[in-house]
């Protein structure tokens, strides 16, 4: 069954840049049936979508982020990267890699199906 | 401010029914589908309805979707403490181009 890990640093001091990386298990992110994306969730508070990257390399970024983001694959290891760039406190938030269905191709399709654990990453000084 | 909006709080006693809604507009919920997520304290969303109505493998039906114009609703009939949690809608915006969510309920189970 299909897992996802995030990984990376808990704490980034201000301006620089997060950067973390979602191991995926039990299925391969170079299937064609499935968008890989990055959410977010500051402490108490709702959940954001950041971007996604499908083929491997095509990516599709949030309007308010894209000046800050990055989204990569790796397909050797089975793994996709995020990095944000410039981070403020404003930052500081869960991040989580899940997976979602190309509509009318996977079930469930358009809807993120499987998520990771999250990891939380805190900008600070 | 989330573009979907969702009452703050919803609460039920053990075997009620709850109904949580999800307002939005034409170029959301008026444009495409509908996903309901329920988080459990401390851990990650876990996808409970999809294309406003479908249900994913393992998910109990007692949770239900509805969608109707540029609203959508999760019912949960047979509360149980378990269903205590915070419960997120979910949809593509054509407008902004991005993925909204709701501001999340919390449910309580009294």
């Amino acid at each position: 069954q299909l897992q996802l890990q995030e990984s990376g640093p808990g704490l980034v001091k201000p301006s620089e840049t997060l950067s973390l990386t979602c191991s995926v298990s039990g299925g391969s992110i170079s299937s064609s049936s499935y968008y890989w994306d990055w959410i977010r969730q500051p402490p108490g508070k709702g959940l954001e979508w950041i971007g996604n990257i499908y083929n491997s390399g095509s990516t599709y970024y949030n309007p308010s982020l894209k000046s800050r983001v990055t989204i990569s694959a790796d397909t050797s290891k089975n793994q996709f990267s995020l990095k944000l760039s410039s981070v403020t406190a404003a930052d500081t938030a869960v991040y989580y890699c899940a997976r979602h269905g190309r509509a009318g191709i996977a079930v469930p399709g358009n809807a993120f199906d499987i998520w990771g654990q999250g990891t939380m990453v805190t900008v600070s000084s | 401010q989330s573009v979907l909006t969702q009452p703050p709080s919803a609460s039920g006693t053990p075997g009620q029914r709850v109904t949580i809604s999800c307002s939005g507009s034409s170029s959301n919920i008026g444009s495409n589908t509908v996903n309901w997520y329920q988080q459990l304290p401390g851990t990650a969303p876990k996808l409970l309805i999809y294309s406003n109505n479908q249900r994913p493998s393992g998910v109990p039906d007692r949770f239900s979707g509805s969608k109707s114009g540029t609203s959508a609703s999760l019912a949960i009939s047979g509360l149980q403490s378990e269903d205590e949690a915070d419960y997120y809608c979910a949809v593509w915006d054509v407008s902004l181009n991005v993925w909204v969510f709701g501001g999340g309920t919390k449910l309580t189970v009294l």
